[in-house]
């Protein structure tokens, strides 16, 4: 595709609720990101995919927040039992390299999570 | 753990200023340095990579400079333009992770 797609753009939900979110990169990328940024902050690094593998998940809060990269494409980020203080833009970015190389990142939208 | 401020939180000018907007690091083993740039509700947009090696980078009216000794980046817009608007935010990757720590950011306005 043309750049990073991530779907919905906008997910309003209710404390204790389950919520997934999509990440599409670039075709060809094999690192993909996924950051949180709050309002007035820069984004906060969550997870980093080599192809379909977590290479760094040292970012995820706590083991309510999950994601998976299942064909080493497409990435799903999972929240369970959600929180107020989960409400974030979640931002997904994707490189052709990844870790140590200095390719540059591309970043999606955002998809922006709202808990009630 | 490395840490990344900038200065100032935010910034407005008139339309034609050349400017410089700060990014400091607390850890100088970086492997690189990048500014993006961010339009509301948008996601970022890459701007200027820095390797370490490196010392500046140039892009059309934009030049980023490192000194990876002192923990410090610059971003020097020429000629600003209202269409400079955005929140800018420097990110660095660090010897150790694999993931950039991004700053605050830096808001612009730029007045016509």
């Amino acid at each position: 595709g043309a750049g990073v797609s991530q779907t919905p753009s906008n997910k309003v939900t209710e404390k204790g609720k389950y919520v997934e979110l999509r990440c599409d990169p670039i075709s060809g990328h094999t690192a993909l990101y996924w950051y949180r940024q709050s309002l007035g902050q820069g984004p906060e690094f969550l997870i980093y995919f080599q192809g379909t593998g977590a290479a760094d998940d040292s970012g995820l809060p706590n083991d309510r927040f999950f994601a998976v990269r299942p064909e080493g494409s497409v990435s799903t980020l999972k929240i369970q039992r959600t929180e107020r203080g989960d409400s974030a833009v979640y931002l997904c970015a994707s490189s052709q390299g990844g870790g140590r190389s200095l390719d540059t990142q591309y970043f999606g939208p955002g998809t922006r999570l709202t808990v009630l | 753990k490395q840490e990344v401020t900038q200065i100032p939180a935010a910034l407005s000018v008139p339309e034609g200023e050349n400017l410089v907007l700060n990014c400091s690091f607390t850890d100088s083993a970086i492997y690189n340095l990048q500014w993006f740039r961010q339009d509301p509700g948008k996601g970022l947009t890459s701007l200027l990579l820095i390797q370490s090696s490196q010392r500046e980078q140039t892009s059309g009216r934009l030049n980023a400079s490192l000194d990876k000794s002192s923990g410090r980046s610059t971003l020097y817009i020429a000629a600003s333009q209202p269409g400079d608007s955005a929140t800018y935010l420097c990110a660095v990757k660090d010897n150790y992770g694999q993931n950039f720590v991004f700053g605050p950011g830096t808001r612009l306005s730029v007045l016509p």
